[in-house]
Formats: C-alpha cells, structure tokens, sequence
C-alpha cells in the first residue's frame, strides 16, 4: 500500500505565484488534514476535512484554499505564494476522529 | 486541547529502555494522551494512544499516572532508529468532538551507540 502520496516533492516558487499542492490516500480514510512545518516548530494544522464534502479551517488557514476532491483526494492551494509559506507541509488521513492519523512525507515548498 | 509540557531534549543508550516524560495536568476527563514521533523531517508516525489505563504495543509502553496529569511513553529496547522528535498530544480527539489534533515542539530523543 502506498498508504499517503504528496505531490511534489519539492517546489520553488517566486511569491506572487500560485500552484496546488496535492494528496491522495489509498486506505479509504474519512478524514484528511494539512498541516505545515517551519523549522523548530511543532506541526500547525491548515485545513481538514472531516468527511468527504466537508472542509474546515486550522489554526492557520490564512493565504490557503483547499478542495476535497473525492474520498482519496484532498488538495492545498496557494493563491498567491508569499515568502512566510516557505515551509514543509504534510498532508495526513485518518479513518475518523480519533483514529490514528497516516501521514504522508511531505512538500518542501521554498517561496522566494 | 490541554496543554503538553516536554522537555526539549534527552538522550539514552542503544539497548537501554527510554522513558519520555510529559506533564498535562490541565488534561479533563474526556482527553486522551497520544504519541507520535517524527524521524529525520518524514511525517510523524503514531506510536499509542490512552485515557487512563496503561497501554502496550508492538513499538512501545504507555504509562499513566492515576490522576492522568502526567505520563511517560517507554520504548523498552531502544536502537539507533528511534532518534526521532517524539510528541505528547492530548485531546478530545477520540470522542469525535475535536476532529483534529494540535502538535507542539516535542522532545528530540537522541539514542547513542
């Protein structure tokens, strides 16, 4: 099983630029989250969504879109990149609250 | 979510159990207590979850205090591949009242040879 697929790997951008960052689950979770990492900090929840259907901001939601496409996809958008989303963001699933989140390996994401 | 106290650092023998401790004391009665660790900037991994029993899994043990203000996670054998940041979470996550989870910095365990 692949299990959480983010896509790509890595990404520069120049700021003002937009591109979407992408995910997939294979394990037929309910929920799915994006979180972001900046050097020296804990993980900061984005968005989730809950169900299929359903999205919800983080603690951080700011200068974000996100679409749940179907039950295995769920995707991050930055409109307008800024350098303060230069950051690792990681999406994760979980079969519904409570369960174990799954995540995947992350986007290196470099605004300049 | 209650808040998690960890210190920001410790280290342990290869071989020798590692006991990660974690202060909640404002934890309520409905909060569990998770564990996650992240190895070398890949995404975290769940280890265990508990609410006021003590847990045990493949990976490692967890142990509750009786008024759940604080635990500690065991890793009873641990090897040079569990270095890793390691975070104590504590939530309401489970019930399905919060449906998300909040990680603070963790403690970075550093297991030497």
């Amino acid at each position: 099983n692949a299990g959480v697929t983010q896509t790509p790997k890595f990404q520069v951008l120049k700021t003002g630029q937009s591109m979407t960052l992408q995910c997939a689950q294979d394990m037929n979770h309910n929920s799915m989250y994006w979180y972001r990492q900046d050097p020296g900090m804990g993980l900061r929840l984005i968005y989730y969504s809950a169900s299929e259907g359903t999205t919800d901001k983080g603690e951080v939601p700011n200068g974000y879109n996100v679409s749940r496409l179907n039950k295995r996809e769920f995707s991050l958008r930055l409109e307008s990149a800024a350098p303060s989303q230069t950051s690792v963001y990681f999406c994760a699933s979980s079969q519904g609250p409570g369960s174990p989140l799954h995540f995947g390996n992350g986007t290196r994401l470099t605004v300049t | 979510d209650a808040k998690t106290t960890q210190p920001p650092s410790m280290d342990c023998a290869e071989g020798r159990a590692a006991n990660l401790p974690c202060n909640h004391s404002t934890i309520s009665g409905n909060e569990y207590v998770y564990w996650y660790r992240q190895i070398h900037s890949q995404g975290p991994q769940y280890i265990i979850h508990g609410l006021k029993n003590n847990e045990t899994n493949e990976m490692a043990s967890l142990i509750i205090t009786e008024d759940r203000k604080s635990s500690t996670l065991i890793l009873p054998h641990a090897t040079l591949r569990d270095t890793a940041v390691y975070y104590c979470i504590v939530s309401d996550f489970l019930t399905g009242a919060n449906s998300k989870l909040t990680f603070g910095k963790g403690i970075t365990l550093s297991v030497r040879p």
